[in-house]
């Protein structure tokens, strides 16, 4: 069966510090993957999405960026945070080819910018 | 371009009372909508989806949605609510290889 992982689970980093947040899949070859952020008292963003290694997708300008260094690992990273990149960030994947693309998600990242 | 809308930001209901969860979308081609529940802290969890076929889709913990093509809508609902059902539930709609969320709705259960 297929498990989705991220971490840490939780963070709190001062502004201006690095970022760097980690998910993985295991079970499946050639997922699509996303990363989300859901800030407090809102929905979920997507952020970025990739359909294979080394190939990325930025939905919106951010401070933020994503690296696919392997098939079924996805890396959200930012070189100085900033207080706006509070918020639970939520990774998720999709079967390549799937003819409706239900989305599995991780158990997300709490990251708290201080 | 799809877009999904659910009018309730919080619903509070007693336990053992029924409850809809409202959901609009719209979509200017074959539309794929999908329900998923948050608890606290935790992913996303899948409730159900409607693909094709029957109107009325049945998903996991007792709960059901209807798609209304007429009304552009896909209401979540369940006849007896428990306190285990307070959570945020997300109506997304399938675009491209993305899925599109609404802002979500929380669900109060009170004893």
């Amino acid at each position: 069966s297929q498990t989705i992982h991220q971490w840490p689970a939780t963070l709190v980093q001062p502004v201006g510090s690095p970022l760097s947040l980690e998910c993985t899949v295991e079970g499946t070859s050639n997922p699509n993957l996303y990363w989300y952020r859901q800030a407090a008292g809102r929905g979920l963003q997507l952020l970025f999405y990739s359909v294979g290694i080394g190939q990325i997708s930025s939905e919106v300008p951010q401070n933020l960026s994503a690296s696919r260094p392997q098939d079924r690992q996805f890396i959200l990273s930012s070189k100085k945070l900033l207080l706006s990149d509070s918020g639970f960030y939520l990774c998720a994947w999709t079967a390549r080819g799937s003819s409706y693309n239900e989305q599995f998600f991780g158990p997300g990242t709490r990251l708290t910018v201080l | 371009a799809q877009s999904v809308t659910q009018l309730d930001s919080q619903v509070p209901v007693f336990e053992e009372a029924p409850v809809e969860l409202r959901c609009n979308y719209s979509s200017s081609v074959s539309v794929y909508l999908f329900w998923y529940v948050q608890y606290p802290n935790q992913g996303l969890q899948l409730l159900l989806k409607y693909l094709s076929g029957s109107t009325l889709v049945k998903g996991i913990n007792g709960f059901e949605a209807e798609f209304n093509k007429s009304q552009t809508s896909f209401h979540l609902r369940k006849p007896s609510v428990h306190i285990s059902d307070t959570a945020e539930y997300f109506c997304a709609i399938l675009y491209g290889n993305k899925l599109v969320f609404g802002a979500g709705t929380i669900l109060r259960v009170k004893s």
